[in-house]
C-alpha cells in the first residue's frame, strides 16, 4: 500500500544498547512526525521534520533521541544507551503540507519497543 | 495482540446503535482537531477533522461536533457496527514553529456488544 511505513515491527534490545527505528512516510508528504505511545496512554509528540529540517524536538526525553531525515524522506529515530523506561510503542506520522494548512496526519502501525 | 485500551474510559454499546464519544481538550488557542481510530496492534487511523472556524462536519456515518466555549468535542457514530470497536483518540493542533504537533486526550474504548 501507499501508506506510512515502519520497521521494524517489534524491537527487543537490552539495556544500555543502541537502537535504530526506520520510518518511510507516504511519498511526497513533506512533514514527519515522531510521537511515543506508552501502555494505554495517547501518542506523545516527539519531533517533528518540515522535509530535512527538524523544527521541533521538543518532546525528546533525553539527549539519548536523536532523530534526522538527511534527504527529506525516510527518517530514522535512534535511542543511545536504551533504558527500560523507553519501552513504548514508536509511531512515525506524515503529512502532505506543512505549516498552518492543517491538514491531517497519517500514522504507521509503529515499533514496539521493549527493554530488558 | 495486546490492547491499547488498559485503563481507558469504555463505552459499551448495541450494534446498530447510535455512539457518542466525548474529549475535553486542554487549549483555547487550538485551531485544529482530528480524530483518530486505533485498533489493537495498529497506529492511529484518521476518522475526521474540523477546523475552529466551524461548529459541526459530517462524515460517512460521522459527525463532529464543536463547542470551543466548553473546550469540548464530540464524535457521533451512526448505526455502530462491530467493526467500529477500537479505542478512539481526539486530538488538538498546536502550531509551533510552522508545524502541526498533536496533543492527544486520554482516548475511550468502543465496544460493540451483538
Amino acid at each position: 500500500g501507499a501508506g506510512v511505513s515502519q520497521s521494524p515491527r517489534y524491537k527487543v534490545a537490552k539495556r544500555g544498547q543502541d537502537v535504530a527505528l526506520r520510518c518511510d512516510p507516504i511519498s511526497g508528504h513533506v512533514s514527519l512526525f515522531w510521537y511515543q505511545q506508552a501502555l494505554g496512554q495517547g501518542p506523545e509528540f516527539l519531533t517533528y521534520f518540515q522535509n530535512e529540517a527538524q523544527l521541533d524536538k521538543s518532546g525528546l526525553p533525553s539527549d539519548r533521541f536523536f532523530a534526522e531525515r538527511p534527504e527529506g524522506s525516510v527518517s530514522t529515530l535512534k535511542i543511545q544507551r536504551t533504558q527500560q523506561e523507553d519501552s513504548a510503542v514508536y509511531l512515525c506520522a506524515s503529512s502532505l503540507g506543512s505549516g498552518i494548512s492543517n491538514q491531517p496526519q497519517h500514522f504507521g502501525d509503529g515499533t514496539r519497543l521493549s527493554i530488558l | 495482540g495486546e490492547s491499547v485500551g488498559l485503563h481507558l474510559p469504555t463505552l459499551s454499546v448495541q450494534e446498530g446503535d447510535n455512539s457518542i464519544i466525548n474529549c475535553a481538550y486542554s487549549n483555547s488557542a487550538s485551531d485544529y482537531f482530528i480524530w483518530y481510530k486505533q485498533e489493537s496492534g495498529k497506529g492511529p487511523q484518521f476518522i475526521i477533522d474540523i477546523r475552529s472556524n466551524m461548529d459541526k462536519r459530517q462524515g460517512q456515518r460521522v459527525t463532529v461536533l464543536l463547542n470551543k466555549t466548553v473546550k469540548h468535542l464530540s464524535l457521533q457514530i451512526a448505526a455502530t457496527q462491530p467493526g467500529d470497536s477500537a479505542v478512539y483518540f481526539c486530538a488538538e493542533n498546536i502550531v509551533k514553529g510552522g508545524g502541526n504537533k498533536l496533543t492527544f486526550g486520554t482516548g475511550t474504548q468502543l465496544k460493540v456488544e451483538l
